[in-house]
């Protein structure tokens, strides 16, 4: 059974930052491609972030360009996002995806960037 | 960036109502498309993909359709567990683009 597990959210103060990481588990994880979405409170679904199997191809949504990282270990199964100077906007249900078509998520961690 | 736009935002149907909900992409993304349900409070679940491929363990009420810029997903007799919120992925081409969602509520 697949399993995608988050951690790492919680409140941060604008400016501040903060690593999320993804545990997966039951699949072959050095050979997945894998995504970030997030959802702000009350709002739709919106793709942050994609990382290759290797780690070399990555894309990343305008609005966090240059201030958000996606990296991963395939020795330990991990997916990351480190994200800097963190908004008021970047509050958001953060979930780990995997595939090209976006078939298994994790259950998500929150973040709040909140004064 | 591609554009994908969900009609309607919101419905309100009946059970055993047939629903149809349309996303437009802003240009042609082949069969790039997949559909997820999310209900209040819970993960996204992916119901489509390939614009017209059912994910396994997803009745057979649900279909989709569509190839490049508009693409339907369809219920054919709506149930009481398909309240909830629908959006449409296109996977073209990068950035990832959603559409904005349709809340399929009870009437």
């Amino acid at each position: 059974e697949v399993q995608l597990v988050e951690s790492g959210g919680g409140s941060v103060q604008p400016g501040g930052s903060l690593r999320l990481s993804c545990a997966g588990s039951g699949f072959a994880f050095s050979s997945s491609e894998m995504n970030w979405v997030r959802q702000a409170p009350g709002k739709g679904l919106e793709w942050v972030s994609y990382i290759g199997s290797s780690g070399t191809t990555i894309y990343y949504a305008d609005s966090v360009k240059g201030r958000f990282t996606i990296s991963r270990d395939n020795a330990k199964n991990s997916l990351n996002l480190q994200m800097n100077s963190l908004r008021a906007e970047d509050t958001a249900i953060y979930y780990c995806v995997r595939g090209a078509w976006f078939g298994d998520w994790g259950q998500g961690t929150q973040v709040t960037v909140s004064s | 960036d591609i554009q994908m736009t969900q009609s309607p935002s919101a419905m309100s149907a009946s059970v055993g109502d047939r629903v149809t909900i349309t996303c437009r992409a802003s240009q042609g993304i082949s069969n790039y498309l997949a559909w997820f349900q999310q209900k209040p409070g819970k993960v996204p679940k992916r119901l489509i993909y390939a614009a017209s491929s059912l994910q396994s363990g997803v009745p057979s009420r649900f279909s989709g359709s569509g190839s490049g810029t508009e693409f339907t997903l369809t219920i054919s007799s709506l149930q009481p567990e398909d309240f909830a919120t629908y959006y449409c992925l296109q996977q073209n081409s990068y950035p990832r683009t959603f559409g904005q969602g349709t809340k399929v509520e009870i009437k």
